[in-house]
């Protein structure tokens, strides 16, 4: 199975910082990444797909870039609401899809 | 707009069976393949298993392989995940998830299963 590290695993940043979590593959998976956003008790929500892709009804500020096997989360200006846990997933064939291990982005 | 609303969670025993259902309303549900996913508690995202739009092919996790089978019914826009020999490491909560894509663009709010001895 190909497996996923995230880095780092929590991160302590202010509102309007810039920040970025790094998700690397243990083999070259082409653009196969996408980044998800949860907040506690809730669902994971798409935010990029394909390595690049931003999701209809996401921020302009979160953008994503990368592909074989070194990927990057970056968002430009933090806001309140982006403290969250975040998750990137390889969907590179054959299966299974596998999800890195979080990073929680917590308010210095 | 999209809902997906799981169903069937709550307390088994070990070794016993547990049948969970996915909702779908406000997207073209036989159009999309879905997934189940669960996280275990303070724990991460965990892929468990994946159905085709039209449930002709199907693959599950090693971690569940022969003992969890997805499938769905188109005609009543619902998924479903049939669980046996329940084990403590299948404690989560499961997620149905609807892909366009190799992606998961749809989540619902998630069930939780807790399997105790």
């Amino acid at each position: 199975d190909i497996q996923v590290t995230q880095s780092p695993s929590s991160l302590s940043a202010s509102v309007g910082d810039r920040v970025t979590i790094t998700c690397r593959a243990s083999q070259s998976i082409s653009s196969s990444l996408n980044w998800y956003q949860q907040k506690p008790g809730k669902a994971p929500k798409l935010l990029i797909y394909a390595a690049s892709s931003l999701q209809s009804g996401v921020p302009s500020r979160f953008s994503g870039s990368g592909s074989g096997t070194d990927f990057t989360l970056t968002i430009s200006s933090l806001e309140p609401e982006d403290f969250a846990t975040y998750y990137c997933q390889q969907s590179y064939s054959p299966l299974p899809y596998t999800f890195g291990q979080g990073t929680m982005l917590e308010i210095k | 707009q999209v809902q997906l609303v799981e169903s069937g969670g709550g307390v088994v025993q070990f070794g016993r069976s547990l049948r969970l259902s996915c909702a779908a309303s406000g997207f073209t549900f036989s159009s999309y393949a879905m997934h189940w996913v669960r996280q275990a508690p303070g724990k991460g995202l965990e892929w468990v298993a994946v159905i085709s739009h039209d449930g002709s092919n199907k693959h599950n996790a090693d971690s569940v392989k022969g003992r969890f089978t997805i499938s769905r019914d188109n005609s009543q826009n619902t998924l479903y995940l049939q669980m046996n020999s329940l084990r403590a490491e299948d404690s989560a909560v499961y997620y149905c998830a609807g892909s366009s894509g190799n992606y998961f663009d749809y989540w619902g709010q998630g069930t939780l299963v807790t399997v105790s001895s």
